[in-house]
């Protein structure tokens, strides 16, 4: 089935260690997105990646790193710089879709809890 | 400035009422997109329904309907005869054709409770 996998469902570590989340789809999507979602806060963009081997940073990128090296994978590494890490993340793909071009659909992952202790 | 806002935190309905989550928003883009995403409490986002800001037309897809108002700036999303597997967390989401779909707007989100 097509779609994205993200693992654990549940993640604990320990503050000061840094901890990476994975985020695999085989949707042939070009563009991947990173999302983090505090209660009642909405979900805010981390990272995206329009391309392999190029990301940007989104609207809360400190204490966050990424890479791109294959198509189907996104990982996210949650550093110990990152005050709060605690919360819900969420890994999106969508077809190509850069400025001044039509929108295309964000699909995303069933997320990952990350707590840290 | 908050792009997208879901003033409605939380609701509750009993089941087969009918329940509108409001949606308001705020560009200076002429071609944008909104969106209105579903999240079960399994935490997976549902996509229900994209709509271009040329497209004023009310969309009614089953018991979900639309309302997309640009001289209110609003986006308004009705379920008609509520079911108890409509609970969830609703988010109204915007994109700006400027910024490209790099920057998915998101509201705070409305959690719709159905109670049997």
């Amino acid at each position: 089935d097509g779609g994205i996998t993200q693992s654990p469902k549940y993640l604990f570590r320990k503050e000061g260690q840094n901890v990476t989340l994975s985020c695999e789809q085989n949707l042939n999507h070009d563009a991947m997105y990173w999302y983090r979602q505090d209660p009642g806060q909405g979900l805010r963009l981390i990272y995206y990646s329009q391309i392999v081997n190029d990301f940007q940073k989104g609207d809360i990128a400190e204490g966050y790193s990424v890479s791109r090296e294959k198509k189907e994978s996104f990982p996210l590494t949650v550093t110990s710089a990152q005050k709060n890490p605690t919360a819900f993340y969420l890994c999106a793909s969508s077809r190509t879709s850069g400025r001044g071009t039509s929108y295309n659909e964000q699909f995303f992952g069933p997320g990952t809890r990350l707590t840290v202790l | 400035a908050q792009k997208v806002t879901q003033a409605q935190t939380e609701i509750s309905v009993v089941e087969k009422e009918d329940v509108t989550l409001d949606c308001v928003y705020e560009t200076r883009d002429t071609t944008y997109y909104l969106f209105w995403y579903k999240q079960p409490p399994s935490g997976e986002l549902v996509f229900l329904i994209r709509r271009n800001s040329f497209d004023e037309q009310n969309e009614i897809s089953g018991r979900y309907s639309w309302n997309f108002q640009k001289s209110t700036s609003s986006f308004n999303f009705t379920i008609t005869a509520s079911q108890v597997v409509d609970s969830a967390v609703y988010f109204c989401a915007l994109s700006e054709e400027e910024t490209g779909a790099n920057n998915l707007f998101f509201g705070t989100g409305t959690r719709l409770t159905v109670i049997p």
